[in-house]
């Protein structure tokens, strides 16, 4: 298995600012991702985060809008810029074992803008 | 673009009763499959995974299944209980890729 543990747990930030979410896994993982679950809703898949490359995004997310750091294999970072009252979201980074294929979740980050 | 329905969106049962959760996908060619629930306020929780090869999976009292010809899953629950209640969700890969599409959720709350 594979402990994920997300920072911030939750916070209210002012709209127009920026938050950066950071993850980290207990063990080197390959697949890392990110996903937001907005409010009321289920999970959507914002971007899969390479370890030493650019993050591959989904669509109708934009690497300006949500940068993400990949160092190493066991760490990845999400930011959330210029933020607005629809950023108010769950955010969850997520690590698929490839030994497995079974996919672990992190405790998420819960982000109120105001 | 792969949309994955889950059937019901909320569910209320007594407790004792067994239940079936449904899912749907709209794209059948699921590769793996994943039932997971998640705690108001937590993040989610596997609960049985459905690899490639497989078509069902146990774990004490829930067992899921995979029809691949038609895409649909079902997660079966016996004998449920008040600390079941929490949102079940599905998600499903497509061969060669390892990211998780998921469903629309459903809500079940078991009365004591």
């Amino acid at each position: 298995s594979a402990v994920i543990s997300q920072k911030p747990s939750r916070d209210i930030c002012q709209r127009g600012t920026s938050l950066t979410i950071q993850c980290q896994v207990d063990s080197q993982v390959t697949m890392m991702f990110w996903y937001r679950q907005q409010p009321g809703q289920s999970l959507t898949l914002i971007a899969t985060a390479n370890q030493g490359s650019e993050a591959t995004y989904e669509s109708g997310f934009v690497i300006d809008k949500f940068p993400i750091s990949r160092p190493n294999l066991t760490f990845s970072t999400l930011t959330v810029s210029n933020m607005s009252p629809e950023d108010s979201s769950i955010y969850l980074c997520s690590v698929v074992l490839s030994m497995t294929d079974r996919a672990f979740f992190g405790q998420g980050t819960r982000l109120t803008v105001v | 673009k792969q949309e994955v329905t889950q059937i019901p969106a909320a569910l209320s049962v007594p407790e004792g009763e067994n239940l079936v959760l449904n899912c749907s996908f709209t794209d059948s060619a699921i590769y793996n499959l994943q039932w997971f629930r998640q705690d108001p306020g937590k993040g989610l929780t596997s609960l049985l995974l459905i690899q490639s090869s497989q078509r069902e999976q146990t774990s004490g009292r829930l067992n899921a299944s995979l029809d691949k010809s038609s895409g649909r899953s079902t997660l079966y629950i016996a004998a449920s209980q008040p600390g079941d209640s929490a949102t079940y969700l599905c998600a499903g890969t497509t061969s060669g890729t390892y990211k998780y599409i998921f469903g629309t959720g459903t809500r079940l709350k078991v009365l004591a």
